[in-house]
């Protein structure tokens, strides 16, 4: 069985540094493209980033490009989102999630940005 | 960045309608690279529609989807109790990929 499990999530102060993982089992995780999506509280779904299996190819919103890296280690299985000079804006609930197009999503790992 | 945008905001209907959800593309693009999700409070989004019209595994009959260019559509032909939820579209053929504001489906 799929799964995809967040962590590093928490409180950060405005200007901060955070790094996401996610670890992915029951799946072949080389063969397929990841991304991250986020949901503020009460609000939509906004596309954060996507990478592709290989790692080759990285896409970003406008909105946090440049502040956000995504990254994977096919050989632990796991994805990475390093988020700088975060905003109060990018508090949300950041989901892991596989393919494209997105076919599972894991429970998401909380980040609040606040002073 | 294309932009995606539904309508109507929130659908009020009955078990048992037809429920029909827009969403509309600020420039076109492929109907093979557009999804719909549901979403239900405190779950995480489940794939209904890949490819604009291709019921993902595991999915009812009663949701179909259809369109091209700019325009598409999710149809539930006959609501249950359990579709009452949010529903998202979302494009993953140009990056960055983008979600609809979504439709929320209400119990009338």
């Amino acid at each position: 069985e799929a799964q995809l499990l967040e962590s590093g999530g928490g409180l950060v102060q405005p200007g901060g540094s955070l790094r996401l993982s996610c670890a992915a089992s029951g799946f072949f995780f080389e063969r397929n493209d990841m991304n991250w999506v986020r949901q503020s509280p009460g609000k939509g779904l906004e596309w954060v980033s996507g990478i592709s299996a290989l790692g080759g190819y990285t896409y970003y919103a406008v909105s946090v490009k440049a502040r956000f890296t995504i990254s994977r280690d096919n050989s632990k299985n796991t994805l990475y989102l390093q988020m700088n000079n975060l905003e109060a804006d990018d508090t949300a609930l950041y989901y892991c999630a596989r393919g494209r197009p997105i076919d599972f999503w894991g429970q998401g790992a909380l980040v609040t940005v606040s002073s | 960045e294309i932009v995606l945008t539904q309508s109507p905001g929130t659908l009020s209907l009955s078990p048992g309608e037809k429920a029909t959800l827009s969403c509309r593309a600020s420039q076109s693009f492929s109907s093979t690279f557009l999804a719909w999700y549901q979403q239900k409070p405190g779950q995480a989004p489940r794939l209904l529609i890949h490819g604009a019209s291709t019921r993902a595994t595991g999915i009812p009959e009663r949701f179909s989807g259809s369109g091209s260019g700019t325009d598409f559509t999710l149809t539930v032909s006959r609501l249950e109790p359990e579709d009452f939820a949010v529903y998202y579209c979302h494009q993953y053929g140009s990056a960055p990929y983008t979600f609809g504001q979504g439709t929320k489906l209400a119990i009338k």
